[in-house]
């Protein structure tokens, strides 16, 4: 099975600041990559598909990037309600396997 | 509204069994690639089983004690767990997968747990 790694596992940031999220894939999996967002006590959100496309209602200062087995999350300028876990995830295929996870602080 | 909402989550004892719903709102159950993902108290998320393209999927962990169908009569999806373990202790969440896009929509989630 494919396994998804994420780094860092965790970050602290100040308002503004460009963020960066990597993650991993051990094959390639096309664009087959999905982000989500999940706010403290809070289900977790669709952001980003196909490894590029903002989900709608999605702010702009998020985007992601990559093809293959590298991928990134970005967001341009960190707010404070980006304060969350960040989870990649592979849909190619079963298994659906996420990422462990990426904490943003501030 | 679109919503997913699901039941049947407690407390059960170590071998027990519990049967998960999740109710469809204004989505068709049987025409959606539906599947159930969890997370353990302060801990990641994770994949457990999927019906897509109209079969069956499961994690490696719980293959064999859990298994999902859809009653469509009911709008419903339904994962029966057997077997249950400690470590199947987890907030138990329904959601959709969309082809090309991943989980669009999920539902608030039941809670499982596992304990003597």
């Amino acid at each position: 099975d494919i396994q998804m790694t994420q780094s860092p596992s965790s970050l602290s940031a100040s308002v503004g600041d460009r963020v960066t999220i990597t993650c991993r894939a051990s094959q390639g999996i096309s664009n087959y990559l999905a982000w989500y967002q999940q706010k403290p006590g809070r289900v977790p959100n669709l952001l980003i598909y196909a490894a590029s496309t903002l989900q709608s209602g999605v702010p702009s200062r998020f985007s992601g990037g990559g093809s293959g087995t590298d991928f990134t999350l970005t967001i341009s300028s960190l707010q404070p309600e980006d304060v969350a876990t960040y989870y990649c995830q592979k849909y190619d295929s079963a298994p659906f396997t996420f990422g462990p996870g990426t904490k943003v602080d501030l | 509204e679109v919503q997913l909402v699901e039941s049947g989550g407690g407390l059960i004892q170590p071998g027990g069994s519990l049967r998960l719903s999740c109710a469809a709102s204004e989505v068709t159950v049987g025409s959606n690639d539906m599947g159930w993902v969890r997370q353990t108290p302060g801990k990641g998320l994770e994949w457990i089983s999927i019906i897509y393209f109209k079969k069956p999927y499961y994690a490696d962990n719980v293959k064999g004690r859990f298994t999902i169908s859809r009653d469509s009569s009911q709008n419903t999806l339904i994962l029966q767990m057997n077997s249950l373990r400690a470590e199947d202790t987890a907030l138990y969440y329904c959601a959709r997968l969309i082809k090309f896009k991943g989980f669009d929509m999920w539902g608030q989630g039941t809670m499982v747990t596992v304990s003597s």
